[in-house]
């Protein structure tokens, strides 16, 4: 069964310094997504991409952020400058098409900000 | 009225009980809802879709009431691995995909 994968699992890093999270979305997949869990919290969307740019962002998804699809298989989440608050678990999600909203997750990378 | 709300739970139950959740949601125009599992530090993972009145998918049971804006999740014959978090999911209202999430409800399911 296809299915999104994610690296790093785990990533830890110093304050300022700038993080690029990978995911390599189903295959047939036209829209891509990320996704953030602040550890106890619920799970919050970031950003959505289809056709090469951002479809939407939400309030949380800021200058410091950034997507790419540099390729044909990877979508990238860059954060430019991290900081204390960015350390959660970062999910990236891809689903079919613009009729189905039914979005697969990725295992998530824990990115730890010291 | 939040977008997605849960009750936290947790639910305690034997093996073999019959659980239900429900949720509320504030947006009336949605027309899709999911139900999402998701285990500790791990991703939600897709359990069902509602698209129309309702789901069911073996001991899984889901309705929606659209004139109250709820929608429920039942389980019937509950086995020691569905205990996990119960995540209740409806699409923004901004059109694009966004998923808004509700906090999740925890089922422990005890033997």
């Amino acid at each position: 069964e296809p299915e999104v994968t994610q690296t790093p699992s785990h990533q830890v890093t110093q304050m300022g310094q700038e993080v690029i999270l990978r995911c390599v979305p189903i295959s047939n997949h036209l829209y891509f997504y990320w996704y953030r869990q602040i550890l106890g919290q619920k799970v919050e969307f970031l950003v959505s991409f289809y056709n090469n740019e951002i479809s939407e962002k939400s309030e949380i998804f800021d200058d410091q952020f950034s997507v790419e699809r540099p390729d044909g298989s990877n979508f990238t989440l860059k954060i430019r400058s991290t900081k204390l608050e960015d350390s959660a678990m970062y999910f990236c999600a891809s689903s079919e098409g613009q009729e189905t909203y039914e979005q697969y997750f990725g295992p998530g990378t824990r990115l730890t900000v010291t | 009225r939040k977008e997605v709300e849960q009750d936290p739970g947790p639910f305690n139950v034997p093996e073999g009980a019959t659980v239900a959740f429900n949720c509320t949601y504030s947006n009336s125009a949605s027309q899709s809802f999911f139900w999402y599992r998701q285990d500790c530090r791990k991703e939600p993972k897709l359990l069902m879709s509602v698209y129309s009145s309702g789901n069911e998918d073996g001991r899984f049971t889901a309705q929606l009431n659209r004139a109250s804006q709820y929608i429920s999740l039942l389980i019937r014959d509950s086995k020691l691995s569905d205990s996990a978090t119960y995540l209740c999911v409806v699409p923004g209202n901004t059109g694009f995909q966004k998923l808004v999430f509700g906090t999740g409800t925890r089922l422990l399911v005890s033997p």
